[in-house]
């Protein structure tokens, strides 16, 4: 079945630095792929849709210029954390989805930010 | 807007019993919903989605329009059934991101 690989899984970083997040398609190619953010015991939120080729399109509330996305190829999709502070600790786990699939997910990344 | 609400945040039962976990979605074009099970420790995986109309590990879950419902059931709870549950919409297509209910926590007793 499809496989998307999320790298690197845990990171921990200093207030005011930048944290690059990589999200791969391993069989199979993504035009599309999603970011998406979950805090503590809470649900997934979609931050983003990523677009091959193009530019990203974010859901209302999230800052663009602060979570940058780059999706390169057809199975690469990027989310950079830029100047991140404390409250930008979180979750962060990507998806794409096979045609005729259904979404597959990679396995998050914990983002602390000290 | 989008919404998909699962009113129970916890649920448990005991091994053997029925199992029915709920969700309701509002959406005003035509839906795609999905079941994603996340066991500890482990990333969402896919369980059930409602065009397939699959039995996945004894679940089945049935779109009911007129209610505007997808609730997953299963007939008699195993204990390696305990995990987090979410239930999600999507717009149909795959060309954007799922909403997400706030998910049910299944606890299966011995």
């Amino acid at each position: 079945g499809a496989v998307v690989s999320q790298h690197p899984s845990r990171v921990i970083c200093k207030s005011g630095t930048s944290v690059k997040i990589e999200c791969r398609s391993l069989d199979f190619q993504a035009t599309t792929m999603f970011w998406y953010r979950q805090f503590p015991k809470q649900s997934l939120m979609l931050m983003a849709t990523s677009n091959e080729g193009s530019k990203a399109t974010y859901e209302q509330g999230v800052e663009k210029d602060k979570f940058l996305i780059n999706h390169a190829s057809l199975t690469l999709s990027t989310l950079t954390v830029t100047s991140a502070h404390p409250e930008d600790s979180s979750f962060y786990i990507c998806s794409a989805r096979e045609y005729g699939q259904g979404y597959t997910f990679g396995s998050g990344t914990r983002l602390t930010v000290v | 807007a989008q919404r998909v609400t699962q009113p129970e945040k916890l649920l448990s039962v005991f091994k053997g019993a029925p199992v029915e976990l709920k969700c309701n979605y509002s959406y005003s074009g035509s839906p795609e919903l999905f079941w994603y099970v996340q066991y500890s420790r482990q990333r969402l995986q896919l369980l059930l989605r409602h065009i397939s109309r699959e039995s996945i590990k004894g679940f089945t879950a049935d779109l009911n329009k007129g209610e505007t419902s997808f609730h997953l059931k299963k007939p008699f709870a195993q204990e390696e059934d305990s995990a987090m549950y979410y239930c999600a919409l999507g717009s149909g297509g795959g060309a954007d991101g799922l909403t997400f209910g706030k998910g049910t926590h299944l606890i299966i007793q011995p």
